[in-house]
């Protein structure tokens, strides 16, 4: 069974850096997966952050960029503010026309 | 500006049915694949079905596969969710969700607003 994984939470101080990591345990992320990050506030709709590894969506504060660190999708905010203190989610296409999510890391900023 | 604006949502008995819509606007509907995506109550983002952009392919996550079928209508611009045997645990938000582009790999651009459907005798 093809699980995406995500850290639960992550806690970050005001202007410092986090790095979220989304992998996959049938193996290696690759921009294949067309690696995908959303950012959902409760009560919100998700908002698109990355796309496509590491092209970010219109609108999304230069802060967030994508990448794939070794095995792993990655998410950085350089300079995490207040109001990125949200949750994480991260998805990914793992072929026969399936995305999946991983399970969302909750962000603290404080 | 997109816009999809999600109808449908209501409280219904296990074992029965329950049919979602999406209204589209703002974007040449029938040039990109549809998603649905849900989130239960105090859950993570679960993706559950996409129609390519001609209806041609559908694909479902393996929680749903039998009891969801999800339609579009390009000349309506609208997006469907008809959902059968209902479970307590599809229980959730349900938001309706735009491709980037006419495949249905890339993942989703945009998001309506959501939709709650509760199952609960």
């Amino acid at each position: 069974q093809t699980v995406v994984t995500q850290e639960p939470s992550f806690s970050v101080s005001p202007g410092g850096t986090v790095t979220l990591t989304c992998g996959l345990n049938s193996g290696p992320v690759s921009p294949s997966h067309y690696p995908i990050w959303y950012q959902k506030t409760p009560g919100q709709a998700p908002r698109t952050l990355i796309y496509d590894t590491k092209t970010r969506s219109s609108g999304v504060p230069g802060r967030f960029s994508g990448s794939i660190l070794g095995t792993k999708a990655a998410l950085t905010i350089a300079g995490a503010q207040a109001e990125d203190e949200s949750d994480y989610y991260c998805a990914l296409y793992v072929g026969s026309g399936i995305s999946m999510f991983g399970g969302g890391t909750k962000l603290t900023v404080l | 500006q997109v816009q999809l604006v999600e109808s449908g949502g209501g409280v219904v008995q296990p074992g029965r049915s329950l049919r979602l819509s999406c209204a589209a606007s703002g974007f040449s509907f029938s040039d990109y694949g549809m998603h649905w995506v849900r989130q239960a109550p105090g859950k993570g983002l679960e993706w559950v079905a996409v129609t390519s952009y001609d209806a041609t392919k559908k694909y479902y996550a393996e929680s749903v596969k039998g009891r969801f079928t999800v339609s579009r209508d390009n000349s309506k611009n609208t997006l469907d969710l008809e959902m059968s045997s209902l479970r307590a645990e599809d229980t959730a938000v349900y938001y309706c969700a735009k491709g980037f582009n006419t495949a249905v790999a890339t993942g989703i651009d945009s998001w309506g607003r959501g939709t709650l459907v509760t199952v609960s005798a």
